[in-house]
Parts: structure tokens; C-alpha cells; sequence
């Protein structure tokens, strides 16, 4: 079954205490990313990465790091969380070229940092 | 201006109604046209993509681009219950080297009632 998986699921966490959201996918898919959703802004595009070792920023990447060392894992970093990267995240991967039809998201990862 | 706007909402409709949810862009170079349904606590899932303008239509739902107004619409027939949910617009935008950035609308809440 094509899956992304995120992990952890809700995390609440302390201001400065780095963490990591894990992100994986097992469709063998060139392209992933990271977004970040909160009301009335919608989702916006934090880090995303078009192949291995190859990231770039999207839209909001401050107070984020990525890295891409394996084709299936792309996690999310945040050296020193604050309380304004309070969110819901989404990892999403899609198929190579123009394969916009294969393009599965992530169940979320809702952070609160205190 | 924001690339890709999309009025929130929300819409509420009744159920069996034709739903038209809508959204703009302002990037002339922008050339596909995707349309995500997101169920609450839940990730977006990919519904339709559409290349440059014209109509596709799968089973009750039919998108449309007029590239020349710069329009995308989803079109819902014989809406039921089950299609509420929030609707995102998107467009990727694949510049030069590594950029390939996914920009979505803020999206708009759909309620069908029974």
C-alpha cells in the first residue's frame, strides 16, 4: 500500500528543545516536502527536496532544516523550537517529471511548543 | 499577491446541489492545476490535476482552467454528505535548477447537509 508516514503523531514540547518529525515513504517517489498548516494561512511550503542530497526552501524554512540522505526519509529538524512553529505539519512525496497523480500526503504531526 | 487565492468560505449547500468552489493565480508561467479534498484531522488527498486550461471530469467532480482569466474551478455534482470537507487549489511551479515549489490556496470549507 503507497504510504507516507510521520512520526510522531503529537508532539508538545519546550521552547529550544530540539526535535526531529520523521518522514517516510515507500513509493520510491524523487520529490518530498514539508509543510506547515495554521488557520486562516492555509498550507505553506517549509523545505522540500527533489532528490536525494538535493533540498531546497520553500516558502516559511526559517527555524527549519531538512536533510535527504535516502530516497524514502526526509525529516524535519527544528534546532530550537518556539512557540510560534506551533502547528500542524504534513510530509508529502510525489512521482518524478509531471506524475502529479501519484502524490500522497502525510497524516500530520501536530506540534505545540510551550 | 499571493500566487493562488481561494475564497475560504465556508460554503454550505444542501445535499443533491451542484457545488462550484474557485480559485485564482497570478503566475502566468503556472501550467498544471491540482485540487485537494481534506477531511478534518486528516492529510489532503489529490483529487484532480488538470493541464493548462480545458475541462477533466472524474465521476461526480469536473475541473476547469481558464488560463486566459487565470480561473480554476471544482465543480461537484449531486453533492453528497460525505463531500464535506475543505478543497485546496495548488500549482506547482518548476523554475530553474532545483526550484519546484507547490503553492496552495488557503482553501474553502464545504458543509453539505442532509
Amino acid at each position: 500500500e503507497a504510504q507516507v508516514t510521520q512520526n510522531p503523531r503529537y508532539l508538545i514540547t519546550v521552547t529550544g528543545k530540539k526535535l526531529t518529525v520523521t518522514c517516510s515513504q515507500n513509493m520510491n517517489h524523487e520529490y518530498m516536502s514539508w509543510y506547515r498548516q495554521d488557520p486562516g494561512l492555509g498550507l505553506r511550503q517549509i523545505y522540500y527536496s527533489m532528490n536525494v542530497e538535493v533540498t531546497d526552501k520553500g516558502d516559511v524554512p526559517e527555524g527549519y532544516k531538512v536533510s535527504r540522505k535516502e530516497k524514502r526519509n526526509f525529516p524535519l529538524i527544528l534546532e530550537s523550537p518556539s512557540p510560534n512553529q506551533t502547528s500542524l505539519y504534513f510530509c508529502a512525496s510525489m512521482g518524478g517529471g509531471n506524475v502529479y497523480n501519484e502524490q500522497f500526503f502525510g497524516p500530520g504531526t501536530r506540534l505545540t511548543v510551550l | 499577491q499571493k500566487e493562488v487565492e481561494q475564497d475560504p468560505g465556508p460554503l454550505s449547500v444542501p445535499e443533491g446541489a451542484i457545488v462550484s468552489l474557485n480559485c485564482t493565480y497570478s503566475n502566468s508561467a503556472f501550467q498544471y492545476f491540482m485540487w485537494y479534498r481534506q477531511y478534518s484531522r486528516k492529510g489532503p488527498e489529490l483529487l484532480m490535476y488538470t493541464y493548462s486550461s480545458g475541462n477533466k471530469e472524474d465521476g461526480r467532480f469536473t475541473a476547469q482552467v481558464d488560463k486566459s482569466s487565470k480561473y480554476i474551478s471544482l465543480f461537484i455534482r449531486d453533492s453528497q454528505p460525505s463531500d464535506s470537507a475543505t478543497y485546496l487549489c495548488a500549482s506547482p511551479y518548476r523554475g530553474g535548477g532545483s526550484n519546484y515549489k507547490l503553492t496552495f490556496g488557503k482553501g474553502t470549507l464545504l458543509t453539505v447537509n442532509p
